[in-house]
């Protein structure tokens, strides 16, 4: 198993540009999470899915969007970038059952200027 | 409003020794706390949990301690390895199916030969 997987690993937008955050996993995970970790700071959840077709808002989803159109991925979608969403982007998956207990990606480090 | 504080960033200790690692929150609805360690560069890994009906849980050289009168909990390893030296994150959810955990913002810990 890969587990989670994410891409790109890096990434340097200008302001005002959009870009889709890729996570895949493989373990057959219902639940999925995006996070986003500024420096210093703990993760703080943006969106979170518990199965295809299903999204709901975490703590920080202003300026992002997600779908999931099946079990495996769960895109983050950034329309304008800000500098503000300078951060590392952390995907997430569970089993329905354990939750709690979450599978991370390496995570995406994008930086806005 | 931090509802999980870590208010150690950083904690250096002599490898064979007791590395304790501490977290309070203030939120009484949380209900199940769990600890992710995270090397640079890597996603967090799960390392142990906690649910509110227990003061205790171990597992190998990891136990955590919980104190819900005191809304506190603890990381205790022992004994201390270098390879243990990574940032220690704290989280809580409020249980149940609602696996949306919040994050402290993490201790870094330093385990010297």
């Amino acid at each position: 198993n890969a587990g989670v997987t994410q891409t790109p690993k890096f990434r340097i937008l200008k302001i005002g540009q959009s870009m889709t955050l890729q996570c895949t996993q493989d373990m057959n995970h219902n639940y999925m999470y995006w996070y986003r970790q500024d420096p210093g700071m703990g993760l703080k959840l943006i969106y979170y899915s518990v199965g295809a077709g299903i999204t709901d808002k975490g703590e920080v989803p202003n300026g992002y969007n997600v779908s999931r159109s099946t079990t495996e991925d769960f895109p983050l979608r950034l329309e304008l970038a800000a500098p503000s969403q300078t951060s590392v982007y952390f995907c997430a998956s569970s089993y329905q059952n354990t939750g709690n207990e979450q599978y991370f990606g390496p995570g995406t480090r994008l930086t806005v200027t | 409003d931090q509802q999980v504080k870590q208010n150690s960033p950083s904690l250096s200790v002599q490898e064979g020794r007791i590395s304790i690692l501490n977290c309070d929150y203030t939120n009484s609805m949380f209900d199940y706390f769990l600890w992710y360690k995270k090397y640079p560069a890597e996603g967090p890994t799960f390392l142990i949990s906690i649910s509110s009906i227990k003061d205790k849980n171990e597992d190998g050289r990891f136990t955590v301690f919980l104190n819900k009168s005191a809304k506190h909990l603890s990381l205790h390893i022992v004994p201390s390895q270098p390879g243990d030296s990574a940032v220690y994150f704290c989280a809580a959810s409020p249980g149940g199916s609602n696996y949306k955990l919040t994050f402290g913002k993490g201790t870094l810990l330093t385990v010297n030969p």
